[in-house]
């Protein structure tokens, strides 16, 4: 099945900063989506991004599919962004009616005030 | 749209016993998903439903484990003789086509 990997697996902002988290699948998909746990374990939907570049408020994301990688950059960073950031895609060559997506482990995020 | 919703939110049970999660899903989204999340790792999936019909199940699936969505609303997840192995989030998420969107889990601890 596809693999998903997500890079880093850990980071550590001060309030304010920038950070890039990475996304690399090892197929071709027609779903991509990052979402960010809370520490309740709700997963919040970001950004449904199989291609393209999509921005809302200090959050932004871009999937290169040709070259199979996503990224997402949180900017002006809050102490509300920490949490876990995952990065989920649907493989295209799956059946068509399934679309089941497939987790990568995770960036642990942690923004000091 | 009040979203996805789960219940319970927790359970815990002893090792042998029978549980049951029930999700429900946003309305008219006729794609509904079960995902399993352990300690630290990202969810799993286990199985996906398209309106009344069990389409595809995951080898994690154990004969266990039956999921069920009667009309095509509600879904329901058992697990018959729970192990110790099973404690874990059991995610739920529904979708109209392809974004999906998530429930807030049931956390079940196994003794």
């Amino acid at each position: 099945g596809i693999q998903v990997e997500q890079s880093p697996p850990d980071l550590i902002l001060q309030e304010g900063a920038n950070s890039t988290l990475r996304c690399n699948f090892s197929d071709s998909v027609n779903n991509l989506q990052w979402f960010h746990q809370n520490p309740w374990g709700q997963l919040i939907n970001l950004f449904y991004i199989p291609s393209g570049t999509k921005q809302n408020g200090r959050l932004s994301a871009t999937t290169v599919a040709t070259e199979r990688y996503s990224l997402l950059y949180i900017s002006s960073s809050q102490t509300t962004d920490s949490g876990v950031y995952f990065c989920a895609v649907a493989g295209r060559m799956i059946k068509a009616a399934g679309n089941k997506l497939t987790f990568g482990g995770g960036t642990r995020v942690l923004v000091k005030p | 749209d009040t979203g996805v919703s789960q219940d319970p939110r927790h359970k815990i049970t002893k090792r042998g016993q029978n549980v049951t999660f029930r999700c429900d899903p946003i309305s008219e989204h006729n794609r509904l998903y079960w995902y399993r999340q352990t300690l630290g790792q990202g969810p799993e999936f286990l199985t996906y439903f398209q309106n009344e019909a069990q389409l595809e199940k995951s080898r994690l699936l154990s004969d266990r484990f039956s999921a069920e969505r009667p009309k095509g609303s509600f879904s329901t997840l058992e697990i018959q003789r729970t192990e110790q192995g099973d404690s874990a989030m059991y995610l739920c998420a529904s979708s109209p086509q392809i974004t999906q969107y998530f429930g807030p889990g049931t956390r079940l601890t196994v003794l």
